[in-house]
């Protein structure tokens, strides 16, 4: 079974600051791995994924998240945290063997609250 | 929320009513998707189609119906017997590819009075 943790419910931030949000991940292939933001009342809007090749994956509004196979993480990052960057963020998994179905497993999702 | 749209935004029911929540994309996908999304907590499956006139069940599907008669269109019934039904609906489409992303709606929160 595929399993994915966010093991923060919210963060905290200030403006300018480097943000991280975390993500540990459970398959028994290779991991497709993605990371979405909601926004209050709105549905899920795609940041980047990891599927195979370079470890560091670059996406929408200056997010990036690393790949980390030992670790079993896929954390999301910015550099330097904006207030609208205040959001729901959620990370996904799906197992890349076939034979494991096409079902993608989201975590619980940690809220991110960016401060002047 | 890309080429996805769901209607009615707000929809409320009174006890013992079915309701169908509408899901429509124009993004030429093989696969729709319906979860539910309860305060405080992550997306859980419904519902799943990855071609035309058929879908499988998700997670919590006990309570639920679809249909999928036109690859545009997968609407969620809310019937009668999901004795829980408050919560935020979204839906969703994709590429069949194991590799390719979800695209959301901008979702229906629905309300049992």
């Amino acid at each position: 079974a595929q399993s994915v943790a966010q093991p923060e419910d919210q963060v905290n931030v200030a403006e300018g600051n480097p943000l991280t949000v975390k993500c540990t991940y459970s398959v028994s292939g290779n991991p497709y791995l993605f990371w979405y933001v909601q926004y209050p009342n709105r549905g899920l809007q795609f940041l980047l994924k990891y599927i195979t090749g370079d470890n560091l994956v670059k996406g929408s509004y200056g997010f990036e998240a690393e790949f980390n196979k030992s670790q079993t993480s896929f954390h999301l990052k910015k550099p330097s945290a904006l207030v609208s960057d205040s959001a729901l963020y959620f990370c996904a998994v799906r197992d890349g063997d076939q034979a494991a179905g096409n079902k993608l497993t989201f975590g619980g999702g940690t809220r991110v609250l960016v401060k002047p | 929320d890309g080429g996805i749209t769901q209607s009615p935004k707000y929809l409320f029911r009174k006890e013992g009513q079915n309701v169908t929540l509408s899901c429509e994309q124009n993004l030429n996908h093989d696969a729709m998707y319906w979860y539910r999304q309860d305060p405080g907590q992550g997306l859980r499956l419904i519902y799943y189609s990855q071609i035309v006139n058929d879908f499988q069940k998700g997670d919590i599907a006990e309570g639920y119906s679809v249909s999928r008669e036109k690859k545009e269109s997968f609407p969620l019934t809310v019937t009668s017997a999901q004795k829980n039904p408050t919560a935020f609906y979204l839906c969703a489409s994709s590429r069949v590819s194991r590799s390719d992303e979800q695209f959301f709606g901008p979702g229906t929160r629905l309300t049992v009075l």
